[in-house]
């Protein structure tokens, strides 16, 4: 199983919205809508931000944004922040009932 | 306040064996799929295996399925990583997480590191 499909680094001003692609295949993000991200500081605990797509746990900001097309999924961090910029990984489940992370993207705030 | 603790990591030669715990604190974990993730040092996440409530399913990743082994103690609200025959590459951080609605994992706690030197 390979891991989904990243950008390694994205990049924008305070205040900007940016979007981190998720690309998977037929058999995890294009087969279910079971598709996360989560917001990982370096020797922290990674944090959820969005499940099953789109849906956000109670208190992580509307900022955070999920959709999915096909066999891609997009974050969109919306107000860009100066505490946002920090790495970003994407999973899914698949179809051998295993879960497969992203590659992770790297968010600088300029 | 919901809390995972892992333990149990440590120094060990290749070939080796380690097992990890993590105790879960604070919500019902008898309720929960469980699950195991790792990341090595300058590389991203990667899942590592889960298991069901009650452990009658197992599921791993490739690289360590006939290596690794986890497994649950829902009496002591504990779950465990046995890890055998062990290699360089399986040198990380290891966390231990909630697997919540859609398979998304909603409850991580802090790692414990193992280094197979």
């Amino acid at each position: 199983q390979s891991a989904l499909a990243q950008p390694a680094s994205v990049s924008g001003s305070p205040g900007q919205s940016i979007t981190i692609s998720c690309t998977g295949t037929s058999s995890d993000v294009g087969a279910y809508n079971y598709v996360s991200w989560y917001q990982h500081y370096p020797g922290k605990a990674p944090k959820l931000l969005i499940y099953e797509v789109s849906n956000r746990p109670s208190g992580v900001s509307n900022r955070f944004s999920g959709s999915k097309s096909g066999n891609t999924a997009s974050l969109t961090i919306s107000g860009l922040q100066a505490e946002d910029e920090t790495d970003y990984y994407c999973s899914s489940y698949t179809s051998s009932r295993i879960q497969v992370f992203g590659t992770g993207t790297k968010v600088t705030v300029l | 306040e919901e809390q995972l603790v892992e333990s149990g990591g440590g120094l060990v030669q290749p070939g080796g064996s380690l097992r990890l715990s993590c105790a879960g604190s604070g919500f019902t974990f008898s309720r929960d799929w469980m699950s195991w993730v790792r990341q090595a040092p300058g590389k991203g996440l990667e899942w590592v295996a889960n298991i069901k409530q009650d452990g009658s399913e197992k599921y791993y990743v490739d690289s360590v399925k006939g290596r690794f082994t986890i497994s649950r103690d829902n009496a002591k609200n504990s779950l465990f990583l046995q890890m055998n025959s062990l290699r360089a590459e399986d040198t990380a951080l290891y966390y231990c997480a909630r697997d919540g609605r859609g398979a998304a994992l909603d409850l991580w706690g802090q790692g414990t590191t193992v280094t197979v030197s």
